[in-house]
């Protein structure tokens, strides 16, 4: 079974577009998050959630917004696509907020063109 | 502001080899520290979580250590396959928010 899954894996889009991708997991845990990953494979922060409300949020640009609608989902809203934004945006969780393992999706390689 | 810094940035080694990557970070102020290999075009698989009170945690070939007064953590692999092929990225989690802050990894290829 899958513990944390993002979908689609691959989007492909064009400049000016609003597009989601979609993340849940199956391992019963409260925190989730969302990480950017650029094309020197640096890995960032973007956001996270314990118990549904929001406890980071690394100065991303509010073109970018997340929702919960439930502990197991966290999605990623990205509004007026920018090349910039191109990147691969993974999704973990963690049983809680503070000293716990965190687990990662596969991914999702947004390319905007 | 929490940097992290991965020494080497690549690696190769043949096969059987035993071989340490090296973690340094600049904020001693960590709950725990997390190693993750991660294959290309795949995400991260967590291989080790370590907390700020432990000194080494071991899984199977796997050992990190931690030493969190100077800012180290080093991750030895023993008897390398060409399975252990990967990145290597170590992540200090702190910070009022418990934040994981990552390096730009170790590139290691291990030769049959």
């Amino acid at each position: 079974d899958t513990a944390v899954s993002q979908t689609p894996k691959y989007l492909v889009t064009q400049m000016g577009n609003d597009k989601s991708i979609k993340c849940e997991q199956n391992l019963g845990h409260d925190t989730m998050y969302w990480y950017k990953q650029d094309s020197k494979k640096f890995l960032k922060i973007m956001f996270s959630y314990n118990n549904k409300e929001l406890i980071i949020n690394e100065t991303v640009p509010n073109r970018f917004s997340p929702k919960s609608p439930d502990k197991a989902h966290l999605n990623l809203h990205i509004n007026s696509l920018e090349l910039g934004d191109s990147a691969v945006y993974f999704c973990a969780s963690s049983l809680a907020l503070g000293y716990n393992e965190q687990f990662f999706g596969p991914g999702t390689r947004l390319t905007v063109l | 502001k929490q940097e992290v810094t991965q020494i080497p940035a690549a690696l190769s080694v043949p096969e059987g080899e035993n071989l340490v990557l090296n973690c340094s970070f600049t904020d001693s102020a960590i709950y725990n520290l997390q190693w993750f290999r991660q294959d290309p075009g795949k995400g991260l698989t967590s291989l080790l979580l370590i907390q700020s009170s432990q000194r080494e945690q071991t899984s199977g070939r796997l050992n990190a250590s931690l030493d969190k007064s100077s800012g180290r953590s080093t991750l030895y692999i023993a008897a390398s396959q060409p399975g252990d092929s990967a990145t290597y990225l170590c992540a200090p989690r702190g910070g009022s928010n418990y934040k994981l802050t990552f390096g730009k990894g170790t590139l290691l290829t291990v030769n049959p």
